[in-house]
C-alpha cells in the first residue's frame, strides 16, 4: 500500500467550478501535510501547507482530518490557469512522502 | 533568486554506462532530497540527507545506485550499471529540516533515457 494515496483523475471540470481533491495517508505518525502542484513537464512546487484547524489561501481552502487519515484541497471559482497536476505530500522527521498527483484540467 | 541546480537537463544514454546526475541545493538549506518521477509510480522517494548525512536511502535500489553529498554545495547520483527501467525524471530539492520548515524546493530534474 502506498504511504499517500490519491485518485489520479483527471478531473475535467468547467472554468468557474468548484472541485474537491483527497488523499489517504497510511503513517499515523506523520506530522505534516502539504499541497504541491505540478505543470506539465515542470517541477513540483509548493500550494499551501494543511493544518488541522484548516486554512484558506485566496480561493483555496486545505483541510486535515487526523482521526480518519484524509487531507483535502478545495478550489472555488477554478480558472483556466489552475489545470495542473495536484499532489498530496505527508511528512515526518522531514521524510517527505509525495502521493502521485491528482490532474486537474479546467474546461474553457 | 534562489534555485536548486540540476545537471544535466537531459541525459540519454545506452545500458550498461554510468550516469552520474548533480546537484547543488539552496545556500543554506540542510536537507536534501532525491525523487525519481514515472508515470507508473509517480514521485518516489530515493534518499535523503541532512547536514551532508544521509538519513535513509531505503528507496533506492542499492546495488546500481548511489548518493552521496561531497560537501554542502554538491549532492550526486550515480547510476551503474543503467538500465532501460532506470529512464525517468531525477529531481533534486533541497529544504530547512530539523524543526524547521519543510517546503521543499525543487530543480528541474534531469530526464534520463536508457536505450
Amino acid at each position: 500500500r502506498k504511504e499517500v494515496e490519491q485518485d489520479p483523475g483527471p478531473f475535467n471540470v468547467p472554468e468557474g467550478a468548484t472541485v474537491a481533491f483527497n488523499c489517504t495517508y497510511s503513517n499515523s505518525a506523520s506530522q505534516s501535510f502539504f499541497w504541491y502542484r505540478q505543470d506539465c513537464r515542470k517541477e513540483p512546487k509548493l500550494l499551501m501547507s494543511v493544518y488541522s484547524s484548516g486554512n484558506e489561501d485566496g480561493r483555496f481552502t486545505a483541510q486535515l482530518n487526523r482521526a480518519s487519515q484524509y487531507i483535502s484541497l478545495l478550489i472555488r471559482d477554478s480558472k483556466l490557469s489552475d489545470s495542473a497536476t495536484y499532489l498530496c505530500v505527508a511528512e515526518k522527521d522531514d521524510k517527505i512522502i509525495f502521493g502521485k498527483g491528482t490532474r486537474l484540467h479546467i474546461l474553457p | 533568486d534562489a534555485r536548486v541546480t540540476q545537471t544535466p537537463r537531459h541525459k540519454v544514454t545506452e545500458m550498461g554506462q554510468e550516469v552520474t546526475m548533480r546537484c547543488q541545493p539552496i545556500l543554506g538549506h540542510n536537507t536534501v532530497f532525491w525523487y525519481r518521477q514515472t508515470m507508473m509510480q509517480g514521485l518516489e522517494l530515493l534518499a535523503y540527507f541532512r547536514n551532508r548525512a544521509p538519513l535513509d536511502d531505503s528507496g533506492m535500489p542499492k546495488d546500481r545506485f548511489s548518493a552521496e553529498m561531497p560537501d554542502a554545495t554538491l549532492a550526486t547520483l550515480k547510476i551503474q550499471p543503467s538500465e532501460p527501467r532506470d529512464s525517468a525524471v531525477y529531481f533534486c530539492a533541497s529544504g530547512l529540516g530539523g524543526g524547521y520548515s519543510t517546503e521543499a524546493f525543487f530543480g528541474q530534474g534531469t530526464r534520463l533515457t536508457v536505450v
